[in-house]
């Protein structure tokens, strides 16, 4: 069974673009969440996605945007790129909601973004 | 609003030893914690998790234990190994989303 695969792995871009990133999960899971990592920060939660519909956001400015497809895929935008953004963006599935039993979240590789 | 504080941001232990990784929460209705292990380049692991009606799991090297009353809970490692070197987050659970920790970088030297 495939894992999680997040794209690119790697990725510089300038502060002002935007970025595109992208998370294939496991096959059969339904909900896909984005977290994004910084030193001293932790995980921190931007959104969940369930069935294509955004279930839960977490405390990010709306430059940071996403979506799910019919297959389960998703994709996290961020605009205006600011050097604060500079992170390790992971993706995590898991076949239901989370909370509760079976919430164990599969996570992806993560793509690591950097703002210059 | 850290609702889940991991307050040790590093521990070191010898190898053999019991290492013991601490985790506090604020919010009384999450049911459900989980441990992940993480190592550099690579995505968090699912390690242990517990539910609230339970105080204790256990899974082979691994116990987490759940004080509800204090809201905390904790992962023991015994014996320590050094490829259990890695950052350690927990994570909290109450409706739809999980809440981790800031992680503890888990040192185990022989």
């Amino acid at each position: 069974k495939a894992g999680v695969t997040q794209t690119p792995r790697y990725l510089i871009k300038t502060r002002g673009q935007q970025v595109t990133l992208s998370c294939s999960p496991i096959s059969g899971h339904r909900s896909v969440s984005w977290y994004q990592q910084t030193p001293g920060q932790g995980l921190q939660f931007l959104f969940e996605y369930f069935s294509e519909t955004q279930r839960n956001k977490g405390n990010f400015p709306g430059r940071f945007s996403g979506r799910q497809f019919s297959n389960s895929r998703s994709e996290m935008n961020v605009s205006t790129l600011e050097l604060g953004d500079s992170a390790l963006y992971l993706c995590a599935s898991s076949w239901a909601a989370t909370g509760g039993i079976s919430a164990e979240a599969f996570f992806g590789q993560g793509t690591r973004l950097t703002v210059v | 609003d850290q609702q889940v504080k991991q307050n040790s941001p590093s521990l070191s232990v010898q190898e053999g030893r019991i290492s013991i990784l601490n985790c506090d929460y604020t919010n009384s209705m999450f049911d459900y914690f989980l441990w992940y292990k993480k190592y550099p380049a690579e995505g968090p692991t699912f390690l242990i998790s517990i539910s609230s009606i339970k105080d204790k799991n256990e899974d082979g090297r691994f116990t987490v234990f759940l004080n509800k009353s204090a809201k905390h809970l904790s992962l023991h490692i015994v014996p320590s190994q050094p490829g259990d070197s890695a950052v350690y987050f927990c994570a909290a659970s109450g409706t739809d989303k999980l809440i981790f920790g800031t992680g503890t970088r888990l040192q185990v030297f022989p």
